[in-house]
């Protein structure tokens, strides 16, 4: 069964110091992961997508993440926080084999900035 | 613009009423998704189309939820006999169709079920 666990409900960070976000999947397939984020009253957005080619995904405004297959973790990180950032994140694995397929997601971590 | 809408954003209805939702996807995609997110969870999948065909229901559909696609273009849920449970944020989203492509998602209608 394809599924994802955030580890973490909620994480605090101070301005300029680095994020990381951790997320563990179950898979029966080859498993296409991607990263959701979430800001309050504001749609779904991708940050980035996992589909077997590189195992270090770069995504927008500076985020990315590693997909390692012996650890079954894709863990988001990001060098430096900006108050931006804070959000509701999501790590997402496909319901099938196939990238194009409906979403299952996790329960989402908030992440908070402190100035 | 030429992201999903979602119509209405917010719908305060009582307990035992119908509800309807219409989703306009971007235009172009084939593939239609309809998702449920409740407060302080993820959002779960409900169904979703390739143009006018349902590709799959999830258990979570009861069978007072119905959703079409008549066209290949827009979509509605339909929600029977509400109940409280049925509160949460309906989320919709498309995609081209083809492997590995993103879903974009709207901006979701708030359901409140009193």
């Amino acid at each position: 069964a394809q599924s994802v666990t955030q580890l973490d409900s909620h994480v605090s960070v101070s301005e300029g110091t680095p994020v990381l976000l951790r997320c563990n999947y179950s898979s029966s397939y080859s498993p296409s992961l991607f990263w959701y984020v979430q800001h309050p009253n504001k749609g779904l957005q991708l940050l980035l997508k996992y589909t077997s080619a590189a195992t270090l995904v770069k995504g927008i405004n500076g985020f990315e993440a590693e997909f390692k297959k012996s650890e079954t973790s894709f863990h988001l990180t990001k060098p430096s926080a900006h108050m931006s950032d804070a959000a509701e994140y999501f790590c997402v694995v496909t319901l099938g084999p196939s990238g194009n397929t409906p979403l299952v997601f996790g329960k989402g971590t908030r992440l908070s900035v402190i100035a | 613009d030429t992201g999903v809408s979602q119509d209405p954003r917010h719908k305060i209805t009582k307990r035992g009423q119908n509800v309807t939702f219409r989703c306009d996807p971007i235009s172009e995609h084939n593939r239609l998704y309809w998702y449920r997110q409740t407060l302080g969870q993820g959002p779960e999948f409900l169904t979703y189309f390739q143009n006018e065909a349902q590709l799959e229901k999830s258990r979570l559909l009861s069978d007072r939820f119905s959703a079409e696609r008549p066209k290949g273009s827009f979509s509605t849920l339909e929600i029977q006999r509400t109940e409280q449970g049925d509160s949460a944020m309906y989320l919709c989203a498309s995609s081209p169709g083809t492997q590995y492509n993103e879903q974009f998602f709207g901006p979701g209608t708030r359901l409140t079920v009193l």
